[in-house]
């Protein structure tokens, strides 16, 4: 069964200490890798998409690197503003449902 | 803004009710997807339409349907509602079948069911 985790669950950064969330996968191939950030009561938005281990993306403070089995989404000098939930998704190489992780909650403090 | 319109933005109804709720995608995209989120729970995939026709099915309850229309925008009819079907139901569109692309979410309806 594909399945994808996230860790930790939650993360309290003091404003500018940088920090890795964790995404870890377990998919029969992977067709893509995607990271989005959500804000409470609102729409995921779309952040990075990783096709094959070793990619790398980078935008603004957040860089989102792949492995075979995990990705991580480095986030660095964080602010308040990048509090958010952010999540995971796999897409399995056997078809095209996208399966999500539970998130990471980060809250900046400043 | 994702360019995918999501309506109504909020609903409230009674148990035993049906509603529906209403998706146009980007402009461009043929795939539309239906995804519900729980309080406390993760993005849970529903169902997935690509140009009209129904693509890939996830946990949709029997209760649920939805379609695809000419025009390429979609609608998620809920039916005998449950105090447990208040979620918040997002819809999302890609380019293609999906395979690969990117898949871009609206802004979510809030339907609570009391």
């Amino acid at each position: 069964e594909d399945q994808v985790t996230q860790s930790p669950e939650a993360l309290r950064l003091q404003e500018g200490e940088s920090s890795s969330l964790n995404c870890s996968y377990t998919v029969s191939g992977l067709r893509g890798l995607f990271w989005y950030r959500q804000d409470p009561g609102k729409g995921p938005e779309f952040l990075f998409t990783l096709y094959s281990a070793g990619e790398e993306k980078e935008k603004e403070r957040l860089k989102a690197t792949l492995t075979k089995k995990e990705s991580f989404l480095h986030i660095t000098a964080p602010k308040p503003e990048d509090s958010a939930t952010y999540l995971c998704a796999v897409q399995p190489g056997s078809g095209q449902n996208f399966v999500f992780g539970p998130g990471t909650r980060l809250s900046v403090l400043p | 803004d994702s360019g995918v319109t999501q309506t109504p933005k909020h609903l409230i109804t009674a148990t035993g009710q049906r509603v529906t709720l209403r998706c146009s995608p980007r402009s461009g995209d043929l795939s539309v997807y239906w995804y519900q989120q729980s309080l406390d729970q993760g993005l849970q995939f529903l169902i997935q339409y690509y140009n009209g026709e129904e693509r890939a099915k996830g946990n949709i309850l029997e209760r649920f349907s939805a379609q695809q229309f000419p025009d390429l925008h979609s609608e998620l009819n809920l039916s005998s509602l449950e105090l447990g079907d208040s979620a918040l139901y997002f819809c999302a569109s890609s380019r293609g079948d999906g395979s690969g692309n990117t898949i871009y979410f609206g802004e979510g309806s809030w339907l609570t069911v009391v």
